[in-house]
């Protein structure tokens, strides 16, 4: 069964720095990849996704997401980040063809310091 | 007004008891999820419809029964709460464009004492 691994549990980050959150997933068939932000007290937001073609997504809020096949992972990325970006993200997997089910990352709780 | 609304938005009740959490939609959506939501260990989907005539258990279903009355409604039992089902619940909803859920609702915190 495909699984996620979000290894960084907690990051914490000044305004203006560079972001970069881990994934990797274990599957070994074709996969469908997904980032969601949850800001504090809201429900979750579908950030950006992948299922085929350009490996570099971009997704809303400045966000982009590179998938490497050789290494199993779809880290997510932003170059400046802001204030607001404060929120648990949520990497994401579904393996294509096999089933309509989305297994989760166990998230990584983001807090940028002002 | 809220695509996706859950009620209630806050439950507490004893153990043994049997709760219904409830989800409505407007977007006209066939899929429906249930996923739960606990500190540290992310989303697991817990029962999932991909139309009326349709029920998937998901990777937690035990403890739990579910119900789609129609499109719109997608309806959570818990028959017999235990406290290890204290959590936060989440509903959600898809088109048929791609196998993620694409609208949330706010969620229902549930504490079972």
């Amino acid at each position: 069964a495909q699984s996620v691994s979000q290894h960084n549990h907690h990051v914490i980050l000044s305004e203006a720095a560079s972001l970069e959150l881990g994934c990797n997933y274990s599957y070994g068939g074709t996969v469908n990849l997904f980032w969601y932000v949850q800001y504090p007290g809201q429900h979750l937001q579908l950030l950006l996704k992948y299922f085929s073609g350009d490996p570099l997504v971009k997704g809303i809020k400045g966000f982009e997401a590179e998938f490497i096949k050789s290494k199993f992972s779809f880290n997510l990325r932003k170059p400046s980040v802001q204030w607001s970006d404060t929120a648990e993200y949520f990497c994401a997997v579904n393996a294509q063809g096999r089933d309509d089910k989305i297994i989760f990352g166990k998230g990584t709780r983001l807090h940028i310091l002002p | 007004d809220a695509d996706v609304t859950q009620t209630p938005r806050n439950r507490i009740t004893k153990t043994g008891k049997r709760i219904m959490l409830e989800c409505s939609q407007t977007k006209g959506h066939d899929r429906m999820y249930w996923y739960r939501q606990d500190p540290g260990l992310g989303l697991r989907l817990i029962y999932y419809s991909f139309d009326v005539k349709d029920i998937n258990k998901g990777e937690i279903s035990d403890g739990y029964s579910v119900s789609r009355q129609a499109q719109a409604k997608f309806s959570l039992s818990l028959e017999s709460a235990i406290p290890n089902q204290t959590a936060l619940y989440f509903c959600a909803t898809s088109d048929n464009r791609g196998p993620q859920p694409q609208h949330f609702g706010d969620g229902t915190r549930l504490s079972i004492l």
